[in-house]
């Protein structure tokens, strides 16, 4: 069965150090990968994916993920957080369907507190 | 910014009643996937239509149910609402093809005493 898991519920960091949010996922095919960040009462915005191709991918405000197949995950970093990065962060699997993309499965999130 | 739109952004109803949520898609997409975000939670897909048929349903009721109109507009409607429907209900848009995409709206947040 299709799976998404977020080890840690909660971190706090102080701003300017670096970041790492851990993700790992169960899934049969080859996976499309996402991370989506929400902030308090918000929807949630789309920082990065993954499709196929080279495993280290670039997304908004400065983050990036590693596609380890071989350990199943795709963890999300940033060499330097921001007061403003404080949210919850989600990532999730979606269905591969061939050439489209059927549904998303969500991890439960890690809120991520930033001290100034 | 997603140009995803949802309405209304909260609401209240009593167990019982019947709710109808709306979602704009972005524009240019075709595909509206519908999910379930209960607090603490992360989102639960509930179902998703492409050119006005569901193309794919998640693990909920008959009760849940939805239309994709022509413009590629979308409802949600729940029947009979019970206490644990609460929660965030999110709309995302998609264009069906390669290396597809799920822009999400805001949410509708919907209380149900």
């Amino acid at each position: 069965a299709q799976s998404v898991t977020q080890p840690d519920i909660h971190i706090t960091v102080s701003e300017g150090a670096s970041l790492e949010l851990r993700c790992n996922y169960s899934y049969g095919a080859t996976p499309y990968l996402f991370w989506y960040v929400q902030s308090p009462g918000q929807g949630l915005q789309l920082l990065l994916k993954y499709f196929s191709g080279d495993t280290l991918v670039q997304g908004i405000k400065g983050f990036e993920a590693e596609f380890k197949r071989s350990q199943s995950s795709f963890n999300l970093r940033k060499p330097s957080v921001h007061w403003s990065d404080a949210a919850e962060y989600f990532c999730a699997v979606g269905e591969n369907r061939g050439s489209t993309l059927g549904r998303l499965y969500f991890g439960r999130g890690t809120q991520l507190t930033v001290w100034p | 910014e997603t140009g995803v739109t949802q309405s209304p952004t909260h609401l209240i109803k009593t167990r019982g009643q019947q709710v109808t949520l709306r979602c704009s898609s972005q524009s240019g997409h075709n595909t509206v996937s519908w999910y379930q975000q209960a607090l603490g939670q992360g989102p639960q897909f509930i179902f998703q239509y492409y050119r006005e048929e569901e193309n794919g349903r998640g693990n909920f009721p008959p009760r849940f149910s939805g239309l994709q109109f022509p413009n590629y507009s979308s409802e949600l409607n729940v029947n009979a609402l019970e206490l644990d429907d609460s929660a965030l209900y999110l709309c995302a848009s998609s264009y069906l093809g390669l290396q597809e995409t799920q822009y999400f709206g805001p949410g509708t947040r919907l209380l149900v005493l």
